[in-house]
């Protein structure tokens, strides 16, 4: 069965750095890979989506990145600021199905 | 972004009863939502995918008699969680997802917080 895996349950950095979550998966390559963020008691909140056959993703502050040879994505985050404190998840989509499975998160801790 | 929204946001309920929860696309139609539960500190569980005017589909482990879902309209779908016991105590989250979307993702609703006593 696939595992997803996403590095550390937290991750703390200082404000103005660059944060760098992974996720790494086993067995089959997802069609699509995403990031969303979670609040406390909240949903989650879509972030970015990459492609099997995309490398990078920008979107304002925020990169993804994917290598299906290596079965990771990496999520940056520049110039962090403590707004960005949060869960962040990665979900794959399995067999191109549209169901999707998530990791079990990292918590991001930007100290002003 | 759409919009997807839970109803309730949070109950409580007594051991034995049964729950229902809505999940409702506001601003555009929902072929498939997906029915999460998620633990503390942990990550949200797929429990069921459920497509309009079908049966929904259960993940392993999932029971179909206890969690049962309907999904009537291209809006709305409901998780109803039948005879509640201490241990189904959880945050429960929809999400919706059509195929005319440009981004191919599903969107979230915010969440129902259910507490059984």
């Amino acid at each position: 069965s696939q595992k997803i895996e996403q590095n550390s349950e937290a991750l703390n950095i200082q404000e103005g750095k660059t944060a760098t979550l992974t996720c790494n998966y086993t067995n089959y390559s997802p069609a699509y890979l995403q990031w969303y963020r979670q609040d406390p008691g909240r949903g989650p909140v879509f972030l970015l989506l990459i492609r099997e056959n995309e490398k990078e993703k920008r979107k304002e502050r925020l990169k993804v990145t994917f290598d299906t040879t290596l079965k990771q994505s990496l999520f940056h985050i520049t110039a962090s600021q403590p707004a960005d404190s949060a869960t962040y998840l990665c979900a794959l989509d399995l067999y191109n199905f549209n169901k999707f499975y998530f990791g079990s998160g990292t918590k991001l801790n930007v100290k002003p | 972004g759409a919009v997807v929204s839970q109803h309730p946001s949070r109950v409580i309920c007594k051991s034995g009863t049964s729950v229902k929860i809505e999940c409702r696309s506001l601003d555009f139609q929902a072929t498939t939502m997906f029915w999460y539960r998620q633990f503390p500190k942990k990550s949200l569980m797929l429990m069921a995918t459920s497509n309009e005017g079908s049966k929904a589909t259960y993940e392993q482990g999932v029971e179909k008699d206890k969690f049962l879902i309907n999904h009537a309209s291209l809006t709305l779908s409901t998780l109803t969680v039948t005879s509640a016991h201490p241990e189904d105590s959880s945050f429960y989250i929809c999400s919706a997802w059509s195929p005319a979307g440009a981004t191919d993702t599903q969107y979230f609703g915010p969440g129902t917080r259910l507490t059984v006593l």
